[in-house]
């Protein structure tokens, strides 16, 4: 069963034109976190939310955390060919003894020169 | 500064070979240790968590075991490689185990053959 859905799978665009991905559970999350990852190398935080309907902006991208705390969205204004790579959400569950960090399975993005 | 180290950089194991994969940290004291698998198309697979010298949680029951030394050094092993095992396995690192900014190391690509 995978918690964390994200979509869509594959998003080819052009540079400069505008997009958002979706991370979306059933579950509730204490947090929720944003990596980017590149071919061959490992995962980079973006950001983390944490409040439900949270909002952070890393210049072009903007982060959205649900009042629900069950999805979030990532929206890229003017994308560039730097944006190219797999953008991964991860929800973190608290959990006495144990550790439950879930990542979803990415949304693979190409933007187009 | 950390620094997050991880070799080889890439395998090639026949069936039934062992293996062992090395991850170390540099430039912190007590970190929380994780080994992830990323095949393709099922995003990130937490395997193993350390919280300290010789302390191993597995998450998911299978054909590898890890280790941990040493404070900042945390292995990846198996006995008996499967085709199944192929992927890219990734070390990271945290301050705490729950919620925390996880730093991700270079990656190892193994392929089963």
């Amino acid at each position: 069963t995978q918690l964390l859905e994200q979509s869509p799978q594959f998003l080819s665009i052009q540079e400069g034109e505008n997009l958002t991905v979706y991370c979306n559970s059933s579950s509730v999350f204490s947090s929720l976190q944003w990596y980017r990852q590149e071919p061959g190398e490992g995962p980079v935080l973006l950001v983390t939310v944490v409040t439900g309907g949270e909002v952070k902006k890393l210049k072009r991208l903007t982060f959205q955390f649900g009042d629900a705390r069950k999805d979030s969205s990532l929206h890229i204004t003017a994308a560039q060919p730097g944006d190219t790579g797999l953008y991964l959400c991860a929800g973190e569950k608290s959990g006495a003894g144990s550790y439950q960090l879930t990542f979803g399975k990415g949304t693979k993005l190409s933007v187009i020169p | 500064s950390q620094t997050i180290h991880q070799w080889p950089a890439t395998l090639v194991q026949p069936v039934g070979s062992p293996l062992s994969l090395e991850c170390t940290v540099e430039g912190t004291s007590n970190p929380n240790l994780y080994w992830y698998r990323q095949a393709a198309g099922r995003g990130l697979q937490l395997l193993f968590y350390s919280v300290g010298i010789g302390q191993i949680s597995s998450e998911v029951p299978q054909n590898l075991s890890a280790s941990r030394p040493q404070d900042r050094q945390f292995i990846l092993s198996s006995k008996k490689l499967l085709l199944s095992d192929s992927g890219f396995y990734l070390c990271a690192w945290s301050v705490a185990v729950l919620g925390d900014t996880q730093y991700f190391g270079p990656g190892t690509r193994l392929t089963v053959l």
